[in-house]
């Protein structure tokens, strides 16, 4: 079946540093992957879409200056927290699609990131 | 607005059948899907439906009414290590996924 996995699988790291997280598909090519965002007893959140090769596309509210997407190739995208604050504590995951539109989503293993 | 709705929590026995229920109100239908998330983990994939009619894939079933806006997944033969959340999610016009907030299931002995 289609993997993906994540890097870490939890961090933690003082308030002001950077942070970031690797999302790999294993046996496919990711045409598009997503960033989550879960805070606990809550549903995921969307973050943000990324394309292979161009900008991601980020939902209202989250700030694409401090929440730094690259999809460099299509087995690899990388989230960088900029600047952290224990605001920004919480489960991070990605997914990966491997055709258009209606292809499933295949998620990795989430990575789970503590700011003191 | 789009809105998924699906209950916050149920509590169901071992070796029994629940089903989990899901209305959806979206801007266009391109399939539901139904995930499972167990605490601490990342969702994994249990099913989509983008036709009408009940899918059946081992102990789990899902149902989809176009029409109602309406889809359920049926689990039976309930084990213990069932309990988890169950998301449903609705791709819309642009082939978003909309999320619901996910029903928590609780198994007891």
């Amino acid at each position: 079946g289609a993997v993906v996995s994540q890097h870490p699988s939890r961090v933690i790291c003082k308030s002001g540093t950077s942070v970031k997280i690797e999302c790999r598909s294993l046996d496919f090519q990711a045409t598009t992957m997503f960033w989550y965002r879960q805070f606990p007893k809550q549903s995921l959140m969307l973050m943000a879409t990324s394309n292979e090769g161009s900008k991601a596309t980020y939902e209202q509210g989250v700030e694409k200056d401090k929440f730094l997407i690259n999809h460099a190739s299509l087995t690899l995208s990388t989230l960088t927290v900029t600047s952290a604050h224990p605001e920004d504590s919480s489960f991070y995951i990605c997914s990966a699609r491997v055709g258009w539109a209606t292809e499933t989503q295949y998620f990795g293993p989430g990575t789970r990131l503590l700011v003191l | 607005g789009q809105n998924i709705d699906q209950p916050t929590e149920m509590t169901a026995t071992e070796g029994a059948i629940v089903q989990i229920n899901c209305t959806y109100q979206t801007s266009g239908f391109n399939g539901l899907f139904w995930y499972q998330q167990h605490a601490g983990e990342a969702p994994t994939f249990l099913s989509y439906n983008v036709l009408d009619g009940l899918e059946e894939k081992g102990r789990f079933s899902s149902f989809l009414s176009r029409s109602k806006g309406y889809s359920y997944l049926l689990l039976k033969e309930l084990q213990m290590k069932d309990s988890a959340s169950y998301l449903c999610a609705v791709s819309d016009s642009n082939y978003q996924l909309i999320w619901g907030a996910g029903t928590k299931l609780i198994i007891k002995p």
